[in-house]
């Protein structure tokens, strides 16, 4: 399937400290991209969903200014974490949807990250 | 997004078994997905069935959809131990085809 990386693949902070994850489609173009919390031992939650060139969709509940997300090209997403706190912690996870073999069903999974507050 | 439903929440068999998981869902669906994942890791995409389709066949997985019941099953025949992972349905619905996932199934394959 189509290959989407994330950057880093964990990170340990100091609270109220900034962190910045990178999400990148390799061989395709993502049209739209999604971003989720996954908690351990618990399912995927959308956080939000970034169309490139336009403004994220937040899901209810998330705040928009705590978690900055940033689809300025067809291949990369940024999810920013603002002044992070311990609850913060957890597992971040993109998805990549576009057009991949004629494809465009798809969601395409990055590795996670592994954000740690302390 | 309300979270669907998957059960059993956690499975344990012997290699050679199949082993069959459940998913329920909320809202009329595009499509419904089953996901495999590793522990601490990413999502690997495992089949996609659509709609209008009861049964769908991927080498050892096999997927059906009931739309009048909102479920659907994943079945992996003659199991190994490197099917152990967490196994997530997730339904496609609306215009924006967002993923909405079910609670899990922890499978666990003994040699």
């Amino acid at each position: 399937g189509a290959v989407v990386s994330q950057h880093p693949s964990r990170v340990i902070c100091k609270s109220g400290t900034s962190v910045k994850i990178e999400c990148r489609s390799l061989d395709f173009q993502a049209t739209t991209m999604f971003w989720y919390r996954q908690f351990p031992k618990q399912s995927l939650m959308l956080m939000a969903t970034s169309n490139e060139g336009s403004k994220a969709t937040y899901e209810q509940g998330v705040e928009k200014d705590k978690f900055l997300i940033n689809h300025a090209s067809l291949t990369l997403s940024t999810l920013t974490v603002t002044s992070a706190h311990p609850e913060d912690s957890s597992f971040y996870i993109c998805s990549a949807r576009g057009t991949y073999r004629g494809y465009t069903d798809t969601q395409y999974f990055g590795p996670g990250t592994r954000l740690t507050v302390l | 997004s309300q979270q669907g439903e998957e059960d059993p929440q956690a499975l344990s068999i012997q290699e050679g078994e199949n082993a069959t998981m459940n998913c329920s869902y909320k809202t009329s669906i595009n499509n419904l997905q089953w996901y495999r994942q590793n522990s601490g890791r990413g999502l690997v995409h495992l089949i996609l069935i659509r709609s209008n389709e009861r049964e769908k066949h991927s080498g050892r997985l096999r997927v059906t959809l009931d739309t009048s019941k909102k479920s659907s099953s994943l079945l992996i025949t003659a199991s190994r131990a490197a099917d152990t992972a967490s196994y997530f349905c997730a339904s496609s619905s609306g215009s924006a085809r967002q993923l909405t996932f079910g609670s899990g199934t922890q499978l666990t394959v003994l040699p």
